[in-house]
């Protein structure tokens, strides 16, 4: 069975930074791109970043660019979003999400809030 | 950056009815198109993908149709778990997604 679990989540005051983690498990992980999808509350779905099987191609949002960065561990089965300089408007559920034909998996979110 | 639209915002329809969901394109999309429904409280569900391709699991009651600008996404006869949100994805550059329609219960 598919499982991708996030982590990391958590309270952040702006301008700070958070470290997000998925474990995925249940399929090979080193041969699939992955994604981060957010969802602010009560919005819609924001893609953010995604990145390639081996890291080659890398992908962000531009309301994101250049304050976080996406990166995987294959060995560890893991993926990561780093967030720096955080904004209040990045306040969301994060989503780890498998690329296959579409996002056809989606962890249950990791909520980020961005508040002094 | 490729934008999508989603007509109607909201959709009232009673169980048994046909649910036409519409998605549009600011370029061609070729056939890079997905069609996800969320829950209140749950992650998003992949039903279509590739315009018309039904996931694994999906009901055949779903049916996706369309290419390059226009896309619809079908509901042919609503069932209770059906009332949702729905939201449409291109992959044919960055990814993104339309601002969703809202399924709900007349």
């Amino acid at each position: 069975e598919v499982q991708l679990v996030e982590s990391g989540g958590g309270l952040v005051k702006p301008g700070g930074s958070l470290r997000l983690s998925c474990a995925a498990s249940g399929f090979t992980f080193s041969s699939y791109s992955m994604n981060w999808v957010r969802q602010a509350p009560g919005k819609g779905l924001e893609w953010v970043s995604s990145i390639s099987s081996s890291s080659s191609y890398i992908y962000y949002a531009d309301s994101v660019k250049g304050r976080f960065t996406i990166s995987r561990d294959n060995a560890k089965n893991s993926l990561y979003l780093q967030m720096n300089s955080l904004r209040a408007e990045d306040t969301a559920v994060y989503y780890c999400a498998r690329e296959g034909s579409g996002i056809d998996y989606w962890g249950q979110g990791t909520l980020v809030t961005v508040s002094s | 950056e490729i934008v999508l639209t989603q007509s109607p915002a909201t959709l009232s329809l009673s169980p048994g009815e046909r649910a036409t969901l519409s998605c549009r394109a600011s370029q061609s999309v070729s056939s890079y198109l997905a069609w996800y429904q969320q829950k209140p409280g749950q992650a998003p569900r992949l039903l279509i993908y590739d315009a018309s391709n039904r996931a694994t699991g999906i009901p055949a009651r779903f049916s996706g149709s369309g290419s390059g600008t226009d896309f619809t996404l079908t509901i042919s006869s609503l069932q209770s778990e059906d009332f949702a949100v729905y939201y449409c994805q291109q992959r044919s550059n960055w990814p993104s997604f339309g601002p969703g329609t809202k399924v709900d219960i007349k």
